[in-house]
């Protein structure tokens, strides 16, 4: 079946620094990924979409500057927070969607913990 | 505007006893439905979905759902749960390129 992947599972940086997250599709194409939040007991929160080769389109509220999305090509794309602060620890999720499903396989997740 | 209501925040049930999670959507087209598990620390896994066809979809795990459009519900249901099946469950319908997900509901499983 579809893998997704993520790097790092875990991350714990210092305020003002940047992190990048990973997100691969294993064994398919993925021409959409898409980057969610999810705080602790509480649903996904969709963060924005990513096609490949194109610009993020990021949901409204999320700053567009400080989360750098690139989808660089179809197995592929990283979330960079920049600029961390601790309100920024949370648990980031990446999902995938292949050429022809509404069908989204998600990464595994990555805890990030800014102090 | 799409969205999904999950009723039950926290559901818990004896070990061998039967489940049912509750999701409600709305949608204006033909909605197509998803139920995810997702166990503490980790992502997110597929339990079954429904595109077209049979009401009653058939997941992973021993799992089904049952898609009733009269009553914009899509509830999954399992007829003896096992403490694995303790997790945090989400409901999610496709719209607009995006999924919407539900406020998720946390099952625990009593011995």
């Amino acid at each position: 079946g579809a893998v997704v992947s993520q790097h790092p599972s875990w991350v714990i940086c210092k305020s003002g620094t940047s992190v990048k997250i990973e997100c691969r599709s294993l064994d398919f194409q993925a021409t959409t990924m898409f980057w969610y939040r999810q705080f602790p007991k509480q649903s996904l929160m969709l963060m924005a979409t990513s096609n490949e080769g194109s610009k993020a389109t990021y949901e409204q509220g999320v700053e567009k500057d400080k989360f750098l999305i690139n989808h660089a090509s179809l197995t592929l794309s990283t979330l960079t927070v920049t600029s961390a602060h601790p309100e920024d620890s949370s648990f980031y999720i990446c999902s995938a969607a292949d050429r022809a499903s509404y069908e989204q396989y998600f990464g595994p997740g990555t805890r990030l913990t800014v102090t | 505007a799409q969205s999904v209501t999950q009723p039950d925040i926290h559901i818990t049930v004896s070990e061998g006893a039967s489940l049912e999670l509750r999701c409600n959507y709305s949608y204006g087209a033909t909605p197509y439905l998803f139920w995810y598990v997702q166990s503490p620390g980790q992502g997110l896994q597929l339990l079954l979905k429904y595109f077209s066809g049979d009401t009653l979809v058939q997941g992973i795990k021993g799992f089904e759902a049952e898609f009733k459009r009269s009553q914009s519900s899509f509830n999954l249901r399992k007829p003896s749960v096992h403490w694995s099946d303790a997790a945090e469950y989400f409901c999610a319908v496709a719209g607009g390129g995006k999924l919407i997900f539900g406020q998720g509901t946390t099952l625990q499983v009593k011995p």
